[in-house]
């Protein structure tokens, strides 16, 4: 079964930073890759997402992520957060073997200090 | 607006009474999902629905039924929970049921007494 792992539970930067969040992921086939953000209090919403192509590919609000399929990661990267970033950050794989199903990792969260 | 909407918002219910949860999706997509988020734990998929029917039944203790009367509704009907269903419900939908990106709704936080 796929697994998604997201190493750092709790990431606490200043304004103007730089992030990167990890992910990794266990299936080895051909994968669709997200990065979804929950801010507080708010549902969870598409930040972005790698299907084919590029493998760097540019979301919403500055946010950009790299696919290595070597490695099978897609971390999530900003240049430079602000406070506004503070939320959860999930990443999600959908393999596209025999289950079809959109697996989650456990979340990173984001505390952006003024 | 995220085009997925859940009823009701909050639910306090006890280990013996019956409840559901309602989703509407207003995206004209063919998929929709129910999910449980715990603290700290991944997202957990428990049903799937394709075209009203269902396609994916994550070994879901039976205390959780699913109904999807059309493509832009479900519910999640609710009876003898335990405390340890107490967890934010997420409901989802997607174009097709598979390798297509998913829209969440806000969730109704649930806890049991």
């Amino acid at each position: 079964a796929q697994s998604v792992s997201q190493h750092n539970h709790h990431v606490i930067l200043s304004e103007a930073a730089s992030l990167e969040l990890g992910c990794n992921y266990s299936y080895g086939g051909t994968v669709n890759l997200f990065w979804y953000v929950q801010y507080p209090g708010q549902h969870l919403q598409l930040l972005l997402k790698y299907f084919s192509g590029d493998p760097l590919v540019k979301g919403i609000k500055g946010f950009e992520a790299e696919f290595i399929k070597s490695k099978f990661s897609f971390n999530l990267r900003k240049p430079s957060v602000q406070w506004s970033d503070t939320a959860e950050y999930f990443c999600a794989v959908n393999d596209l073997g025999s289950a079809r199903q959109l697996t989650f990792g456990s979340g990173t969260q984001l505390t952006v200090l003024p | 607006e995220t085009g997925v909407t859940q009823t009701p918002r909050h639910l306090v219910m006890g280990m013996t009474n019956k409840k559901s949860l309602k989703c509407e999706q207003h995206l004209g997509h063919n998929a929709m999902y129910w999910y449980k988020q715990s603290a700290k734990k991944p997202l957990e998929l428990m049903f799937v629905y394709s075209l009203e029917e269902r396609v994916e039944n994550n070994s879901v203790p039976s205390r959780f039924s699913p109904e999807c009367p059309n493509s832009s509704h479900l519910f999640l009907h609710l009876h003898t929970l335990q405390p340890e269903d107490s967890a934010l419900y997420l409901c989802a939908s997607s174009q097709e049921q598979g390798a297509y990106e998913q829209y969440f709704g806000p969730g109704t936080r649930l806890t049991v007494t």
